[in-house]
């Protein structure tokens, strides 16, 4: 079955950066898109971007442009996120999701989440 | 940017019909998809396509969409459905997703 595993928690310094990594296995990694998502404490799902494992091509929400890298290792089947220039507002759960069916449709599969706490 | 309208709460009591809508004006060009997330947990799809359902969900669980307006419907509401509802769609240009802002189901 589908499966997303991953990395753990982080805490980081405002301006710091974060990469959050996702595992894949279940499937042939390079035929469905992987897509991120947030989730801010008490707060609603936020679209950040998305992969085409194959190629690596990406699009990105205009929120998140100039901030954030989705690239992939298809060696390891593992999709990474980079968010760079941290603040506050970032403190967030952030999850992978592989789409439902292929080019580009909804999430399906999600990960465990996880937790990025900005602090200093 | 492109945003996606839904009611912050929706209440039942256990057995009644639950019905959350969810407005977007690119909804006539573009399907939307629907989860469910609990307390604590990662989101479930419960809806994609405006109205099929995957495998493991309920058929009590229908979505439908009309214009501007896809709605989710819960027939004979149980007490572990409850949980934050949220719609999703792209928008019509890039193809960015985009999720509404959420839906409190509670049912009691």
């Amino acid at each position: 079955q589908v499966q997303l595993v991953q990395s753990g928690a982080e805490l980081k310094a405002p301006g710091a950066s974060v990469k959050v990594s996702c595992q894949a296995s279940g499937y042939t990694f390079i035929s469905h898109y992987i897509h991120w998502v947030r989730q801010a404490p008490g707060r609603g799902l936020e679209w950040m971007g998305i992969i085409n494992p194959n190629g690596g091509s990406t699009a990105y929400a205009q929120k998140f442009q100039g901030r954030v890298t989705v690239t992939r290792d298809t060696s390891t089947r593992t999709v990474y996120m980079e968010l760079n220039s941290l603040r506050s507002e970032d403190t967030a759960v952030y999850y992978c999701a592989r789409e439902r069916g292929d080019g580009g449709s909804p999430p399906g599969a999600w990960g465990q989440g996880t937790l990025v706490i900005v602090s200093s | 940017s492109y945003e996606l309208t839904q009611p912050p709460s929706v209440s039942v009591s256990p057995g009644q019909t639950a019905r959350i809508t969810c407005s977007g004006d690119s909804l006539p060009k573009k399907y939307a998809s629907w989860y469910l997330q609990r307390s604590g947990q990662a989101p479930v799809l419960v809806i994609y396509e405006d109205n099929k359902r995957p495998s493991g969900i309920p058929e009590r669980f229908s979505g439908s969409s009309s214009g501007t307006l896809a709605t989710l419907t819960i027939s004979g509401a149980r007490v572990g459905d409850e949980g934050d509802y949220y719609c999703y769609s792209t928008d019509s240009s890039a193809n960015h997703g985009v999720f509404g802002g959420g839906t409190k189901l509670t049912v009691l």
